[in-house]
Order: C-alpha cells, then structure tokens, then sequence
C-alpha cells in the first residue's frame, strides 16, 4: 500500500528558506502515470495547488509561487522535495505532498501524505 | 486561472437526509479529446488530510460509500450525499485538472442539524 511521508522543520524564520521532503514508500515514484504534487492549507482555510513533479524531473508550478519554489525529485530515495524562498508569516500553513493520478500534471490527487505544519516566525 | 465557486460555505443537514453542495467554474472543465470533465470532489475531516471522493466529476474512488455521487458537466458540478451520516461531518472541496494549473473550491462546511 503507497504512503507518503512528510519531513522537514517545524518553525522558520521570516526570509529564510523551508526545505521539505516527501518520502514514498509501499512503491515506486518512478511508476506511471502518477506525477507527484505539494499542497498548501494556511490554518483555518482552503487548500492551495504549489506545484508537481514526475519522475522525469519536468515541473509545473502554481504561476502565483513560482518565482520562490522549486520541486525536485530524487528517484533513488524514491523521494521528491519542496523549496520555497524569501518566507514570511502568509506562507503558515500545513504542507501536504500528494500523488497526482495522471501522466499529465493535471489529475486528481489520490493519495496524501498526513501533512507537516509549519511556522513562519522570528 | 479557473476559478472554482462553491456553494454554499456552510450546510445543516438532518441524519438520513440529503446533502447538495454545488460547484461552479469559471469555464469549462470539460476535455472534448476525452469527453471526460476534468473535476475532483474531496472531503476533509478535521485534523486529516484531504480524501479523494469522486474523480471526472462522476466517478467514485474505490472504498468511498455509494451514498457519495458527483454529477455535473461543463461549468455546473454537484456532490450529493444520499442519506447524511455523522461521519459525513467534514469539509468538502472541489478541484478542477482541465489546466494544469489545479484550483480547488473554497469549501463548504456540512455539519449535522
């Protein structure tokens, strides 16, 4: 059965970078036709597409974030990574990674990992 | 962007009844290549992550009780819920995949009257 895993820090400092990893497990990230994505919810509110990856390393990125975010994915730890830059308080939120049911990056996200929060605070 | 539009925000519905909750669009997520409407249906329970329901507007995800249907096409999109539960308590969203700049809905917050 497929999981996905969520690591990365907790709190951040404004203007600092957030680093997060998403850990697939119970099977390959380089299986098709699945391109890998990163979800945003700020506390008390909606969800937010920031961007997806397939095996392949091709992104795409939500136009509003993409000057400050990068995708990567690494197939030999079977794991895929977000960065984003230049943080202030209105990137809190919990950050989900997800697999996206398409060869293609738009699709319907199947599977969710359980999602880490973090803090942007001095 | 594909703005996507649900309504309403928040919804009371008496166990055993019927929930409606409507989603729109601010065009067409319908892929004439595929003739497939390129719109999802979650629910999220709080503290959980979101769940996939319904995937080309109409399609149930494996597990997912058949009380839950999708229905809609073009821009008009509904999630109904046959007969409330309590564990049908949650918060649930529409997303569209006709771009590849996804959208998701707003939310509409089902509560039990």
């Amino acid at each position: 059965q497929l999981q996905l895993q969520e690591s990365g820090p907790g709190l951040v400092k404004p203007s600092e970078t957030l680093s997060l990893t998403c850990t697939v497990s119970g099977g390959s990230i380089s299986s098709s036709p699945y391109y890998w994505g990163w979800v945003r919810q700020p506390p008390g509110k909606g969800l937010e597409w920031i961007g997806s990856v397939y095996y392949s390393g091709s992104t795409y990125y939500n136009p509003s974030l993409k000057s400050r975010v990068t995708i990567s994915v690494d197939t030999s730890k079977n794991q895929f990574s977000l960065k984003v830059t230049s943080l202030t308080a209105a990137d809190t939120a919990m950050y989900y990674c997800a697999r996206v049911r398409s060869s293609w990056p738009g699709g319907a996200f199947d599977i969710w990992g359980q999602g880490t929060m973090v803090t942007v605070s001095s | 962007d594909i703005v996507m539009t649900q309504s309403p925000d928040s919804l009371a519905v008496s166990l055993g009844e019927r929930a409606t909750i409507n989603c729109k669009s601010s065009q067409s997520v319908l892929y004439r290549s595929n003739n497939k409407n390129h719109l999802a249906w979650y629910q999220q329970k709080s503290g959980q992550p979101p769940k996939l329901l319904i995937y080309w507007a109409s399609t149930r995800e494996s597990g997912v009780p058949d009380r839950f249907s999708g229905s809609g096409s073009g821009t008009d999109f509904t999630l109904t819920i046959s007969s409330l539960q309590t564990e049908d308590v949650a918060v649930y969203y529409c997303q569209q995949y006709y771009s590849s700049l996804i959208t998701f809905g707003q939310g509409t917050r089902l509560e039990i009257k």
